[in-house]
């Protein structure tokens, strides 16, 4: 049973518009989330991060926004940019543990020039 | 600056045969983590090391032994490979267990 969903395996956005990114997690007990980036032949690499006591966090271009009683977040990216074009990684979190992180299956995003 | 560095890049093995990845950290960090991904899931946990001297297992650590050899190096071993091992393999570090984790670049393992 996967707790973090990633329902769309792929997207494609035209350069400087808006790309959101959607996660759905199932365990209530989750409350930190993140996001990472991968190219092709690299590992992943962390983007962005969100407290559940927090229900927006920006950085620069990324923002991502966490809505707890959906459980539910998002990642947008505005302007999009062709070096966007990457496959997006949710990834959630129990605070307290070892940070054990459940992944998301990824969505590869294309930026369009 | 390296990061995490892991060694081999690519691997053929054929079913029974054993090996072992390297994964090495150049930044002073306490805790190191190895996954695999498979075609259309995210990344599985296998084990981790929250410290030097401690290993725990993740989600999916059936078929897979880890040493914590000092803090920079964290080893995972298949003693008897078979094709649901086929998976790209990263590990991972960070400075405590609550921390952003680093990835390396990944191994690429097949099992004929």
């Amino acid at each position: 049973d996967q707790q973090v969903k990633q329902n769309s395996p792929s997207l494609s956005v035209q350069e400087g518009r808006i790309s959101i990114l959607n996660c759905d997690y199932t365990n209530s007990m989750f409350d930190y989330f993140l996001w990472y980036k991968k190219y092709p032949a690299e590992g992943p690499t962390f983007l962005i991060s969100i407290s559940s006591i927090k229900d927006k966090n920006e950085d620069g271009r990324f923002t991502v926004f966490l809505n707890k009683s959906a459980k539910h977040l998002s990642l947008h990216i505005v302007p999009s940019q062709p070096g966007d074009s990457a496959v997006y990684f949710c990834a959630a979190s129990v605070t307290g543990s070892a940070r054990q992180l459940t992944f998301g299956s990824g969505t590869q995003l294309t930026v369009l020039p | 600056n390296a990061g995490v560095t892991q060694t081999p890049k690519f691997q053929v093995l054929k079913t029974g045969q054993s090996m072992t990845l390297q994964c090495a950290q150049d930044m002073n960090h306490n805790s190191m983590y190895w996954y695999r991904q498979d075609p259309g899931m995210g990344l599985r946990l296998i084990y981790y090391s929250a410290s030097e001297g401690t290993t725990d297992k993740g989600e999916v650590p059936n078929g897979y032994n880890v040493s914590r050899l000092n803090k920079r190096e964290f080893s995972l071993r298949l003693e008897s490979a078979a094709p649901s091992q086929t998976s790209v393999y990263f590990c991972a570090s960070s400075r405590d267990p609550t921390d952003t984790q680093y990835f390396g670049p990944g191994t690429r393992l097949t099992v004929l």
